[in-house]
């Protein structure tokens, strides 16, 4: 099955700064990729997305670098804030008859005012 | 976007007694539902996946004895933890695949308590 590894597990910042979140994975037919900011307690909740047919998406101070040959992706949050901090992770789909995700172990970002 | 309704948010309950979790989808159909678990300062981790119209798929490790996953309808999938202890305090939370254009969608989560 699928594998995903996300380093690093915490990221402290300084409040404009940019951050930035890696992750890889073992299954070279997985083809959907997203990012998810969770807060205590709270379900996940989706910040941004690739699949595997673009290289980069971005949407405002948040981005996402795939490469499928490496197998690992990135997410970018620039101008950090703090309510940017929050539990990050990263989760890659493998195929099927349905799309079951994997998570990864999850970053712990602070954002220092 | 599809609403995932999940219920209960939080319960305590005994240990040896079962607790029963329901997830709704509200504007759609969910053929399948994935039900995760999560403990404090880790990862989510699925442990099955509900099919309706036939029996859940368990994950290497997860007692399917233990947690009964029933997937009546379109619209409703339910675990039951069976005989809970407090090993099994977690947070449980169930979510419908992302799809060919679309994301996953995650019920609230259930916040067990088994004390």
């Amino acid at each position: 099955g699928e594998n995903v590894e996300q380093h690093p597990s915490t990221l402290s910042v300084q409040e404009g700064d940019s951050a930035v979140i890696k992750c890889t994975y073992s299954d070279s037919a997985s083809n959907y990729f997203p990012w998810y900011k969770q807060e205590l307690g709270k379900r996940p909740q989706l910040i941004i997305d690739i699949r595997s047919n673009v290289g980069e998406k971005k949407d405002q101070r948040i981005a996402v670098t795939l490469n499928k040959t490496a197998k690992h992706f990135s997410l970018h949050i620039t101008e950090t804030q703090p309510e940017d901090s929050a539990v990050y992770f990263c989760a890659a789909t493998s195929r099927g008859s349905y799309q079951k995700v994997t998570f990864g172990t999850g970053t712990k970002l602070q954002v220092i005012p | 976007g599809a609403v995932v309704s999940q219920h209960p948010s939080r319960v305590i309950c005994k240990s040896g007694t079962s607790v029963k979790i329901e997830c709704r989808s509200l504007d759609f159909q969910a053929t399948t539902m994935f039900w995760y678990r999560q403990f404090p300062k880790q990862s989510l981790m699925l442990m099955a996946t509900s099919n309706e119209g036939s029996k859940a798929t368990y994950e290497q490790g997860v007692e399917k004895d233990k947690f009964l996953i029933n997937h009546a309808s379109l619209t409703l999938s339910t675990l039951t933890v069976t005989s809970a202890h407090p090993e099994d305090s977690s947070f449980y939370i169930c979510s419908v695949p992302p799809g060919a254009n679309t994301e996953a969608f995650f019920g609230q989560g259930t916040r067990l308590t088994v004390v």
